[in-house]
C-alpha cells in the first residue's frame, strides 16, 4: 500500500510558466512533508518542506501548499527554468526526529521545454 | 563542508553472495539512514543509526544489517543476496539535534546489480 502517491510520472512545462507537482498521502499521522529534487547520477537534494501546522511555505521560486483535510500537497515552481528539469520526490514523516524514516512517492519527472 | 560520500558507486554480485556498502556522513551530522531505490520507485527506508545503534527500521528482513562508527560513518551489509536486491542504495545523514531533523542530505548512491 502506497502511503505517498505521485500520480503523474512525468510533466512537461514551458520555460517561464508555472510548474505544479502534486502529491497525495493516506496516513493521517504524517506531520512533516518534504520535496526533494534528483538529477541523474546524483542523490536527492532537499528543496523545501512544510510542517502540518502550516498550509503554505515559500522559498524563492518554490512554494509548497498543504491541504490537510484533502491529504494533498503541491509544489509550485514559478517561473520554471531549464535547470528545474529533474525528478521530484514528495516525502512524508510522522516521527519528528526521523526515526521511522521518510516515506517517499515514486516521483514526477519534470521536463522544462525551452 | 564535505557532503555525503558513498562507495563503491557500482558493483555486481551473484545471488547468495554478501555485500558491504560504505558511507561517510556530512560533517556535523550524527545520524545516518539508508534507503533502497528500485527502478521506477521512490527511495524506501531501510534503517537509521544514531549513537552507533539502530534507531529505527523499515520493512526489510534481518539479512539487511548496518553499523555506525564513532566518526558517524556507516556500513550497510546485505547477506544472501536475492535478485530483487538489485537497486540504488542511498545513504543519508542528518543532525538529530537540529530543527527539521527530517531534512536528510543524500549521497549519490551505490548501484548494486545481483545476477
Amino acid at each position: 500500500d502506497q502511503q505517498v502517491k505521485q500520480n503523474s510520472p512525468s510533466l512537461s512545462v514551458q520555460e517561464g510558466r508555472i510548474s505544479i507537482l502534486n502529491c497525495d498521502y493516506t496516513n493521517s499521522m504524517f506531520d512533516y512533508f518534504l520535496w526533494y529534487k534528483k538529477y541523474p547520477a546524483e542523490g536527492p537534494t532537499f528543496l523545501i518542506s512544510i510542517s502540518s501546522i502550516k498550509d503554505k511555505n515559500e522559498d524563492g521560486r518554490f512554494t509548497v501548499f498543504l491541504n490537510k483535510s484533502a491529504k494533498h500537497l503541491s509544489l509550485h515552481i514559478v517561473p520554471s527554468q531549464p535547470g528545474d528539469s529533474a525528478v521530484y520526490f514528495c516525502a512524508a514523516s510522522h516521527s519528528g526526529g526521523g526515526a521511522d524514516g521518510l516515506t517517499f512517492g515514486k516521483g514526477t519527472h519534470l521536463i522544462i521545454q525551452p | 563542508e564535505t557532503g555525503v560520500t558513498q562507495s563503491p558507486t557500482h558493483l555486481i554480485k551473484t545471488r547468495g553472495q554478501q555485500v558491504t556498502l560504505r558511507c561517510s556522513s556530512q560533517s556535523g551530522h550524527n545520524t545516518v539512514s539508508w534507503y533502497q531505490q528500485a527502478l521506477g520507485q521512490g527511495p524506501q527506508f531501510i534503517f537509521q543509526y544514531y549513537r552507533e545503534e539502530e534507531n529505527g527500521r523499515g520493512n526489510f528482513p534481518p539479512r539487511f544489517s548496518g553499523l555506525q562508527f564513532p566518526n558517524y560513518s556507516s556500513e550497510l551489509n546485505v547477506n544472501a543476496l536475492e535478485l530483487d536486491d538489485s537497486a540504488l542504495y542511498l545513504c543519508a545523514s542528518s543532525s538529530k539535534a537540529a530543527r527539521g531533523a527530517n531534512v536528510l542530505t543524500f549521497g549519490a548512491g551505490s548501484r548494486l546489480t545481483v545476477l
